[in-house]
């Protein structure tokens, strides 16, 4: 079966800093791998996904997130902090049924100034 | 923004009350879910729909039921709401391609 973990449910950096967000998954299949940014009192929004192709993968606001096999990762980075980056971040693995998601736990970000 | 609405955005309600959450899209996608959103516990799904009248469980469904008889509109109904059911519910919609959009949410409360 599919899962899902986020290591740290909290993570804070400083404004400037590198963000690192870190997703472990585990799948029966060859995944399909999502990250969403969630920002108080809003629903999810999809930040960035990897399907098939290459994999380092690009999404908005600055983040990328690389598909490494060998360490069934999916990390979501960016290189600089911003305040607006605030938010709580859920990393996702398609199901082996079609269309189901399976998410992790969140990580929530805070962005010192 | 995916055409997703969600009503109503707020509700309290009595233990052992009705309660009946509705989902709209105008995007006419196939695929429709609802999930409750939990500290410590990130999103689980309830129950989605692969079609119109054609629906399945997801992995915390006992206390709630469903129901979709237009593309359009997804129900979520609990039957006799308890304390446990207290939560922020998301409705989303996906068409074939895996990723989903979600709805504003609704915040339940249950006294």
């Amino acid at each position: 079966a599919q899962s899902v973990t986020q290591l740290g449910s909290h993570v804070s950096v400083s404004e400037g800093a590198l963000v690192l967000l870190r997703c472990n998954y585990s799948s029966s299949v060859p995944p399909y791998l999502f990250w969403y940014v969630q920002y108080p009192n809003q629903g999810l929004q999809l930040l960035l996904k990897y399907t098939t192709g290459a994999t380092l993968v690009k999404g908005i606001n600055g983040f990328e997130a690389e598909f490494k096999k060998s360490e069934t990762s999916f990390h979501l980075t960016k290189p600089s902090a911003h305040m607006s980056d605030a938010a709580e971040y859920f990393c996702a693995v398609s199901g082996d049924n079609t269309d189901k998601l399976i998410f992790g736990t969140g990580t929530r970000l805070q962005v010192f100034p | 923004d995916a055409g997703i609405t969600q009503s109503p955005r707020h509700k309290v309600t009595e233990t052992g009350t009705p309660v009946t959450l509705r989902c709209h899209q105008t995007e006419n996608h196939r695929y429709m879910y609802w999930y409750r959103q939990d500290p410590g516990h990130g999103l689980r799904l309830i129950h989605y729909s692969y079609g119109v009248k054609d629906t399945d469980k997801g992995e915390v469904s006992d206390g709630y039921s469903v129901s979709r008889s237009k593309t359009e509109d997804f129900l979520l109904t609990l039957e006799s709401a308890t304390s446990s059911q207290t939560s922020v519910y998301f409705c989303a919609i996906s068409s074939s391609s895996y990723e989903q959009y979600f709805g504003p949410g609704t915040r339940l409360t249950v006294t």
